[in-house]
């Protein structure tokens, strides 16, 4: 079985300052990473994904996120925060050796709060 | 080009009631799949479509079912309605364009249809 886990429900963040949203995961095999985010009365945005190679992954809207294996973590940054970034952020998992399925696995998602 | 569409975007239906609900891909995305989102239990995977076949589901009972069509549209049906069922229902498409999903390319969702059971 696969899980996520953001240990966060909400984060706040002054606008001009980086943010992170932390993200750690459990699964068998090497893992597909993702980072999705939500706005209100939206369906779920992508913006980053996480395969194979640099550790570092760039995403939409100026996001990045660090893959750490041995820490089983795949945290999403951003070096400057906006008001516009406030949102939900879900990170999800995918077992890369279960060919069978595409279902991800999303954690129970991360309020970002940026204040002016 | 067009992003996923999910219709309708609201339902107020009572228990005991069935329901349908219809997503249509990215023109081109073969692979379509339905999630649950509930304030409780989070995002929750029912089931998945690729080329009018179910490739596989969730742990939902057998009153939530789906289809897809050869134009890779699809639908979900809700039966009997309890008031659990209540949630916003999202549909996400993805590109494989070949005899197989590709199972690391991003999912893109639609804005969902909330539903509420009274």
């Amino acid at each position: 079985a696969q899980s996520v886990a953001q240990p966060e429900d909400q984060v706040n963040v002054a606008e001009g300052n980086p943010l992170t949203v932390k993200c750690t995961y459990s699964v068998s095999g090497n893992p597909y990473l993702f980072w999705y985010v939500q706005y209100p009365n939206r369906g779920l945005q992508f913006l980053l994904k996480y395969i194979t190679g640099d550790n570092l992954v760039k995403g939409s809207y100026g996001f990045e996120a660090e893959f750490n294996k041995s820490q089983t973590s795949f945290h999403l940054k951003k070096p400057t925060a906006l008001v516009s970034d406030s949102a939900l952020y879900f990170c999800a998992v995918k077992n890369s050796m279960d060919t069978g399925r595409r279902a991800l696995t999303f954690g129970s998602g991360t309020r970002l709060q940026v204040q002016p | 080009k067009a992003g996923v569409t999910q219709t309708p975007r609201y339902l107020i239906k009572t228990r005991g009631q069935q329901v349908t609900l219809s997503c249509s891909p990215i023109s081109g995305h073969r692979s379509v799949s339905w999630y649950q989102q509930t304030p409780g239990q989070g995002l929750q995977f029912l089931f998945e479509y690729f080329s009018e076949t179910q490739r596989n589901k969730g742990n939902f009972p057998g009153r939530f079912s789906g289809r897809q069509f050869s134009n890779s549209r699809s639908e979900m049906n809700v039966s009997t309605l309890e008031l659990g069922d209540s949630a916003l229902y999202l549909c996400a498409s993805s590109y494989g364009p070949g005899l197989q999903p590709i199972y690391n390319s991003p999912l893109h969702f639609g804005n969902g249809t909330r539903l509420t059971v009274t």
